[in-house]
């Protein structure tokens, strides 16, 4: 696609009930990130996808929450149980590559609109 | 310890005015990337510009420009001639080139606010 985008837009959930979030990133693109922002916040790195697999899930702050990436495309990011301080702007992210190598302006991360989590 | 440092929670700037938004980052790897990106009240995320570690020219692109100084390490956005569309939150961030995993490191974010 032309953007990454990441569905849903808005989601409304009772404390204790899993969410699934669901990004699809620019068509190419190798390299998928996750991030979260909390109100007012910067971004928190969660996770990070090469391909299908996550060299880099130090972000992920529980066991509650988990992502996976099949076909080298779409991404779904997890939270179980979700408790309110998990509300947040859930941000994906891609890249044509996770790797730096001076290549920089080539792998410069664009982000999707976001998915907005209120646990209530 | 911190990778991102804006010192900067807010600012304040008069339309046409130029403005510096502060960062420093902290890595011992040689190479590395910087980049700043905007977010407006709407949420998206905007890239604006970049800078590699090693590039020898401070980067521009249109009113933007980034102040690059390795020995310092500190990799300072300037917007020229500021317009009330500028006003919005800026992100400093850094990519290391870890030769593997690449991941974006974020500052706290400065926010600006053009008035006239």
């Amino acid at each position: 696609g032309a953007g990454v985008s990441q569905s849903p837009s808005n989601k409304v959930t009772e404390k204790g009930k899993d969410v699934e979030l669901r990004c699809d990133p620019i068509s190419g693109h190798t390299a998928l990130y996750w991030y979260r922002q909390s109100l007012g916040q910067g971004l928190e790195f969660l996770i990070y996808f090469q391909g299908n697999s996550a060299p880099d899930k130090s972000g992920l702050p529980s066991d509650r929450f988990s992502a996976e990436r099949t076909g080298g495309s779409v991404s779904t990011l997890t939270i179980q149980r979700t408790q309110q301080e998990d509300s947040a702007v859930y941000l994906c992210a891609s890249s044509f590559s996770g790797l730096g190598q001076g290549a920089w302006g080539a792998n410069v991360l664009t982000f999707g609109a976001g998915s907005r989590l209120t646990v209530l | 310890a911190q990778k991102i440092t804006q010192t900067q929670p807010g600012m304040f700037v008069q339309e046409k005015e130029a403005v510096t938004l502060d960062c420093t980052y902290d890595t011992s790897d040689p190479s590395y990337g910087l980049f700043w990106y905007k977010q407006p009240s709407s949420g998206e995320m905007i890239f604006l510009i970049y800078q590699g570690s090693y590039d020898q020219q401070n980067a521009t692109e249109g009113r933007y420009s980034l102040n690059f100084q390795k020995a310092r390490k500190s990799a300072n956005l300037v917007i020229s001639a500021s317009q009330l569309g500028d006003s919005a939150m800026y992100f400093c961030a850094m990519r290391e080139d870890t030769g593997t995993a690449s991941k974006l490191t974020f500052g706290t974010g400065t926010r600006l606010q053009v008035t006239l």
